[in-house]
């Protein structure tokens, strides 16, 4: 059982709006969160993490928001750009353990 | 970027044959890590570990083992490849460990066959 799931395996937005990629998780434990950006033939790249004592946390046009009680997240990419394009993990972890990831949502921006 | 070089890049082999995969960092980071990569799995744990001679198991590690006998390098190995164990293996490393982020390779590519 999948205790870290994006349940939208794509999502395709017009360049200039608002993207909203969706996580949630099963483990009440985890404290610590991470998004991961990857592009083709390349590894993952950090983006952007947030810890269990905040609800949001922003990094120019990336925020993510953390709703503990509904054991849900989220990133917001606002403007879109082309070069968003990419596959997004979500990834958590409980008290410095393993990190554990989502099997990924492949974000298409539209010219 | 951080200085994590991964070999082979890509490698076909048969079923029964033994296969090693390094990953080498210029970082001195004291923590690294092995992950595949499946399609609906996202990135699952093989073995990690946090220092010279130091590895744990991860989530998936039957069928792998490992080696760090320097700082820099963190060898994985498929002692006899199956088919099951086609995928994409991605190194990481950390100055932290799991309470901060993880940079990756760029990843190796095996097909077993």
């Amino acid at each position: 059982d999948q205790q870290v799931k994006q349940n939208s395996p794509s999502l395709s937005v017009q360049e200039g709006r608002i993207s909203i990629l969706n996580c949630d998780y099963t483990n009440s434990m985890f404290d610590y969160f991470l998004w991961y950006k990857k592009y083709p033939a390349e590894g993952p790249t950090f983006l952007i993490s947030i810890s269990s004592i905040k609800d949001k946390n922003e990094d120019g046009r990336f925020t993510v928001f953390l709703n503990k009680s509904a054991k849900h997240l989220s990133l917001h990419i606002v403007p879109s750009q082309p070069g968003d394009s990419a596959v997004y993990f979500c990834a958590a972890s409980a008290n410095g353990q393993n990190f554990v990831f989502g099997p990924g949502t492949r974000l298409s921006v539209l010219p | 970027d951080a200085g994590i070089t991964q070999s082979p890049r890509h490698k076909v082999t048969e079923t029964g044959t033994p296969v090693t995969l390094r990953c080498h960092q210029t970082e001195n980071h004291r923590y690294m890590y092995w992950y595949r990569q499946d399609p609906g799995h996202g990135l699952r744990l093989i073995h990690y570990s946090y220092g010279v001679k130091d590895t744990d198991k991860g989530e998936v590690s039957d069928g792998y083992s490992v080696s760090r006998s320097k700082t820099e390098d963190f060898l994985l190995t498929l002692e006899s490849a199956t088919s099951s164990q086609t995928s994409v293996y991605f190194c990481a490393i950390s100055g932290t460990g799991f309470t901060g982020e993880l940079f990756f390779g760029e990843g190796s590519r095996l097909t077993v066959l």
